[in-house]
């Protein structure tokens, strides 16, 4: 069954570096999201992709953070400048028109 | 704003058994979904089952049955013949009808006793 992919899976960043988070989704897919979950906390929400724009972001979704579809096969999760909170794992996920696939997740860990 | 409750952070029950796990939401939306999902230690979550707002009939997918009550707001997680690989993290979660993002609880962690 096909799967969404995400590396790496753990990520060690010093604060105020750029880290790019990177994700292949199943294929056949059209709607990309990225979720986090910062440790013992719930899913959140961070934004939605379509048709190559961003369809909705949350609030923690700010200038620091960009998504980017660069070729027909992997989706990206940009965060400009890392700060201590941005520490938690972070879930791609796509769909086609029925429910969510979710990756396994990368570990990012600010230091 | 939509919410979504589960008041259950830890469970325990014993291989073969039935449990049951609880979730409450707030919407004033009419036409929604809602889903759980179950994240093994592995991490990556898995869609277990999903009801549509509009349909009446709880859902099944074959251990795993809703119990949905929409006047109440309430989308139970019934697992029956419980067995060790179903030890995981369980969220439920919302979406509205306009909307692509879901809004997931905070999680019950399932511990299958053997």
């Amino acid at each position: 069954e096909p799967e969404v992919t995400q590396t790496p899976s753990h990520q060690v960043t010093q604060m105020g570096q750029e880290v790019i988070l990177r994700c292949v989704p199943i294929s056949n897919h059209l709607y990309f999201y990225w979720y986090r979950q910062i440790l013992g906390q719930k899913v959140e929400f961070l934004v939605s992709f379509y048709n190559n724009e961003i369809s909705e972001k949350s609030e923690i979704f700010d200038d620091q953070f960009s998504v980017e579809r660069p070729d027909g096969s992997n989706f990206t999760l940009k965060i400009r400048s890392t700060k201590l909170e941005d520490s938690a794992m972070y879930f791609c996920a796509s769909r086609e028109t029925g429910p969510l696939h979710f990756g396994d997740g990368t570990r990012l860990s600010i230091l | 704003a939509q919410t979504v409750t589960q008041s259950q952070p830890e469970m325990s029950v014993q291989e073969a058994e039935t449990v049951t796990l609880s979730c409450t939401y707030d919407t004033s939306e009419n036409n929604y979904y809602l889903f759980w999902y179950k994240q093994p230690p592995s991490r990556q979550m898995i869609l277990v089952i999903r009801q549509e707002a509009y349909k009446q009939q709880n859902a099944t997918e074959n251990r795993f049955s809703v119990n949905f009550q929409k006047a109440a707001k309430s989308f139970s997680l019934k697992i029956s013949d419980s067995q060790l690989g179903d030890t995981a993290m369980y969220f439920c979660a919302f979406k509205g009808g306009a909307t692509n993002k879901l809004i997931f609880g905070t999680g019950t962690l399932l511990a299958v006793q053997p």
